[in-house]
């Protein structure tokens, strides 16, 4: 069965560092999409950053990146130069392959993260 | 604004009660899902609509009732309220063959039974 796994309940970060976001996935799918997602105290679910499984380079979307390692089943996410307004709780999904291409959301248990001043 | 628009934001209400959460997206999307997000944060997928046909339908009380009037709504009626119900009820819409602009979210409607 398809899963993602986020081992880091919770993190505290100084600011200004980078931060790395555990996540690793399991599936027999030979194609496949991951997505981060941030989840802030307001409570929306803000899209950040998506990888396919054939894309040979790393995704990257402003100071967020994701570190595919197709190999290992990982899909980290690297957050650089933190800021405050990043402290929020942070998803890692997976596509689910499903009949008729409509394809859901597999969720990781989230890692909640707290940028220190 | 181009968004997923869902309504009410929150929602108490008594046991037993029938309640309804509204959801509508102006993004052209064309498939739509209805997630439950318990105390603890997980997600969970209801149910899924594409254009307007329904294509998910995960195990959940048949209480909830999914509707699509056209591929730009998607409700939910609740009926009976139980107080495990009570949780954050989140609308998503996206576009089929375009997954890297992911899925857009609502912003939740958190329902509390009482």
């Amino acid at each position: 069965a398809q899963k993602i796994t986020q081992t880091q309940p919770g993190m505290f970060v100084q600011e200004k560092e980078a931060v790395t976001l555990d996540c690793t996935y399991d599936t027999s799918d030979q194609s496949y999409g991951l997505f981060w997602y941030k989840q802030p105290s307001s409570g929306e679910m803000i899209f950040l950053i998506y990888q396919g499984s054939y894309d040979e380079q790393n995704a990257t979307e402003g100071r967020y990146s994701l570190n595919f390692q197709k190999a290992r089943k990982s899909a980290n996410l690297v957050i650089s130069a933190s800021q405050l307004g990043d402290s929020a709780m942070y998803f890692c999904a997976m596509r689910d392959t499903n009949m008729d291409s409509n394809y859901q959301l597999i969720w990781g248990a989230g890692t909640k993260l707290i940028i220190k001043p | 604004d181009t968004a997923v628009s869902q309504t009410p934001k929150y929602l108490v209400t008594q046991m037993g009660n029938d309640k309804s959460i509204k959801c509508e997206q102006n993004l052209g999307h064309d498939t739509m899902y209805w997630y439950k997000q318990d105390s603890k944060k997980f997600l969970k997928i209801m149910f899924s609509y594409n254009n307007k046909e329904l294509i998910i339908n995960e195990t959940v009380p048949n209480r909830f009732s999914p509707k699509s009037p056209d591929k730009a709504h998607l409700n939910l009626h609740i009926n009976s309220l139980e107080l495990g119900d009570s949780a954050v009820y989140f609308c998503a819409s996206r576009l089929s063959g375009r997954e890297n602009y992911g899925y857009t979210f609502g912003s939740g409607t958190r329902l509390t039974v009482v």
